[in-house]
């Protein structure tokens, strides 16, 4: 099994507080990234990272941040968290040869905003 | 745009059932495509890929194919068992930006 963690396992927090969910990966792996599970939507890609400071962002971005200031740690902040943002979030990472690479996912963080 | 429709679920079987999961694409240029399962608490996990057009992909007794002129990429299974209870995700994989693309997820119950 690919070696990615995820911090906390579960999170409960109120409306307006900040988050922050850490992803750790022991690969070395090039990208890295953030996606939320819901019902009816599957996955959807938050942000992700090509390289250390390097980052884009994903279909639903809107409400997140995130930083990358080592190759093995991985960072989604919630500014200001919302009931909307309710979600199990896992975290992925691949290594890119210019051709498809395999996604390895952590065990997920579920997050409740009350 | 690239995006990726699977079957609507849930499905239920029972055991040594024929599975069918039905999964069609929609992409620009010529995209990879996977299956991932993902059981119970877990993360998911890659299942199967294909590459190419006509490539056909297997793991486990699973296996799908790559058709481009239907755009689809089927997962199936002769003989499920309870051990394949788990939801199952087509995705389609872009070299433009190194990104995938989800299918909502198809849960499937074996029951004995």
């Amino acid at each position: 099994d690919a070696g990615i963690t995820q911090s906390p396992r579960h999170k409960v927090t109120e409306t307006g507080t900040p988050v922050t969910l850490r992803c750790h990966q022991t690969e070395n792996h090039r990208y890295m990234y953030w996606y939320r599970q819901d019902p009816g939507h599957g996955l959807r890609l938050i942000h992700y990272s090509y390289g250390v400071k390097d980052t884009d962002k994903g279909e639903v971005s809107d409400g997140y941040s995130v930083s990358r200031s080592k190759t093995e740690d991985f960072l989604l902040t919630l500014e200001s968290a919302t009931s909307s943002q309710t979600s199990v979030y896992f975290c992925a990472i691949s290594e890119s040869t210019g051709g498809p690479e395999t996604q390895y996912f952590g065990p997920g963080t579920r997050l409740l905003v009350l | 745009g690239n995006s990726v429709t699977q079957m609507e679920g849930p499905v239920t079987l029972s055991e040594e059932a024929f599975l069918t999961i039905n999964c069609t694409y929609t992409a620009t240029g010529y995209p990879s495509l996977f299956w991932y399962v993902q059981y119970p608490g877990e993360g998911l996990q890659l299942l199967l890929k294909a590459t190419k057009a006509d490539d056909k992909g297997s793991n486990k007794g699973f296996e799908a194919t790559y058709r481009k002129e239907t755009t689809s990429f089927h997962l199936e299974k002769g003989s499920v068992q309870v051990s394949d209870s788990a939801v199952y995700f087509c995705a389609l994989w872009q070299v433009t930006g190194n990104q995938f693309y989800f299918g909502t997820g198809t849960s499937l119950t074996v029951i004995p």
